[in-house]
């Protein structure tokens, strides 16, 4: 297994509360994904890095900032947390991007109320 | 914008019994890519599909890529317990690394 971690696995928050999700991975892969999966509409990316400090958005990337540092730790982050927002976060890293599959961490769970 | 249509969305099977899943591209495929979530986890990659008529097989799971349609298959031989879980196909949009997602299908398979 691709040594990914996310963390908190789990996290509730109030309305409005600053949220931040981290992925640290271990495989020194050069790209890294976060993604939200909700019912009926699968996976949908929010924002994506491909290198340090170096990062571009997704398909629902409102609401949403992120930011790379260090090659191993991506940072997601929710500036104003909203119901709407509620949802499982998966990262995922993958060593070039083409042809290349994704590894996926476990996921977090995040229930904003 | 791509997407990708995935059917069914839910299915439950005797075990035993052999299943298909299918996804349906909206745009030309440049690969596609299968992998199986159990609840409350991560995704395991399955199978990748690069090239139009390209058939994978591992273990009792096999997946097809048919370019001209647009589509691929997921057919598991022989369903047992342990294949049940979220199958959701991905694929790049334009060619780039960038995957998106069909909305899963949720396999039951009853013992």
């Amino acid at each position: 297994d691709a040594g990914i971690t996310q963390s908190p696995r789990h996290k509730v928050t109030e309305t409005g509360t600053p949220v931040t999700l981290r992925c640290h991975q271990t495989e020194n892969h050069r790209y890294m994904y976060w993604y939200r999966q909700d019912p009926g509409h699968g996976l949908r990316l929010i924002h994506y890095s491909y290198g340090v400090k170096d990062t571009d958005k997704g398909e629902v990337s409102d609401g949403y900032s992120v930011s790379r540092s260090k090659t191993e730790d991506f940072l997601l982050t929710l500036e104003s947390a909203t119901s709407s927002q509620t949802s499982v976060y998966f990262c995922a890293i993958s060593e070039s991007q083409g042809r290349e599959k994704l590894f996926f961490g476990s996921g977090t769970q995040l229930s904003v109320l | 914008s791509q997407e990708l249509e995935q059917s069914p969305q839910s299915l439950i099977v005797q075990e035993g019994k052999n299943l298909t899943i299918n996804c349906t591209s909206s745009k030309t495929l440049y690969g596609l890519y299968w992998y199986k979530q159990k609840y409350g986890e991560g995704l395991i990659f399955l199978m990748m599909l690069q090239k139009g008529g390209e058939e994978k097989s591992h273990e009792k799971i096999t997946a097809k890529l048919d370019e001209k349609k647009q589509q691929s298959s997921l057919h598991i031989t022989a369903s047992q317990p342990s294949h049940a879980g979220i199958y959701l196909c991905g694929a790049p949009p334009g060619n780039t690394g960038k995957l998106i997602f069909g909305q899963g299908t949720t396999l039951q398979v009853k013992p």
